[in-house]
């Protein structure tokens, strides 16, 4: 009983091609996000959502378009995909509320070739 | 803006050694403090926080005190298992924001 579980865990792709990540969170929470981690292990936020409503959205190309059909799911489509996309890409969700901690689903490996 | 420094790693020790990470964080207001542990192929884990000033935030003998005169959240155990090797994430939060900002993280090694 996975709390935020991610597919696939990993992903070979070619430059060009299109893809996408999915999410799934079982712990009621609100919020979701997403958060990629380069080479380097940096972690940055890229998107989060409360209740479908997209709520930050950092500076990311529009390439990357995250879709929250309800919300206990966020996914992560990615057009046109580049050497640069290749990151390690986590889910995380948290409760509404003030300094709540976020659970993080183990992260998606994405590898542009 | 808001912003965590983390010392850089790796950091090696050997089992049953005393650990420190600096962190510091440089942010406007008071914000929730964090460390965040991740382990080899997994994602991350919260493994304590303090809300305000002063506050100490402990689990699995980890400990880490807000400190708001130094702006630092330094994590420290006392003694150290081959089981701790992982990486670890410094993080600030305002709680009007669902923002966590992260430190770069910090690679422990720990060796028997």
């Amino acid at each position: 009983d996975t709390a935020v579980s991610q597919t696939p865990k990993y992903l070979v792709t070619q430059m060009g091609n299109d893809k996408s990540i999915k999410c799934e969170q079982n712990l009621g929470h609100d919020t979701m996000y997403w958060y990629k981690q380069d080479s380097k292990k940096f972690l940055k936020i890229m998107f989060s959502y409360n209740n479908k409503e997209l709520i930050i959205n950092e500076t990311v190309p529009n390439r990357f378009s995250p879709k929250s059909p309800d919300k206990a799911h966020l996914n992560l489509h990615i057009n046109s995909l580049e050497l640069g996309d290749s990151a390690v890409y986590f889910c995380a969700s948290s409760p509404t509320g003030k300094n709540s901690p976020l659970h993080f689903g183990n992260g998606t490996r994405l590898t542009v070739t | 803006g808001n912003s965590v420094t983390q010392m850089e790693g790796p950091v090696t020790l050997s089992e049953e050694a005393f650990l420190t990470i600096n962190c510091t964080y440089t942010a406007t207001g008071y914000p929730s403090l964090f460390w965040y542990v991740q382990y080899p192929g997994e994602g991350l884990q919260l493994l304590l926080k303090a809300t305000k000033a002063d506050d100490k935030g402990s689990n699995k003998g980890f400990e880490a005190t807000y400190r708001k005169e130094t702006t630092s959240f330094h994590l420290e155990k006392g003694s150290v298992q081959v089981s701790d090797s992982a990486v670890y994430f410094c993080a600030l939060l305002f709680g009007n924001t669902d923002k966590l900002i992260f430190g770069t993280g910090t690679r422990l090694q720990v060796f028997p």
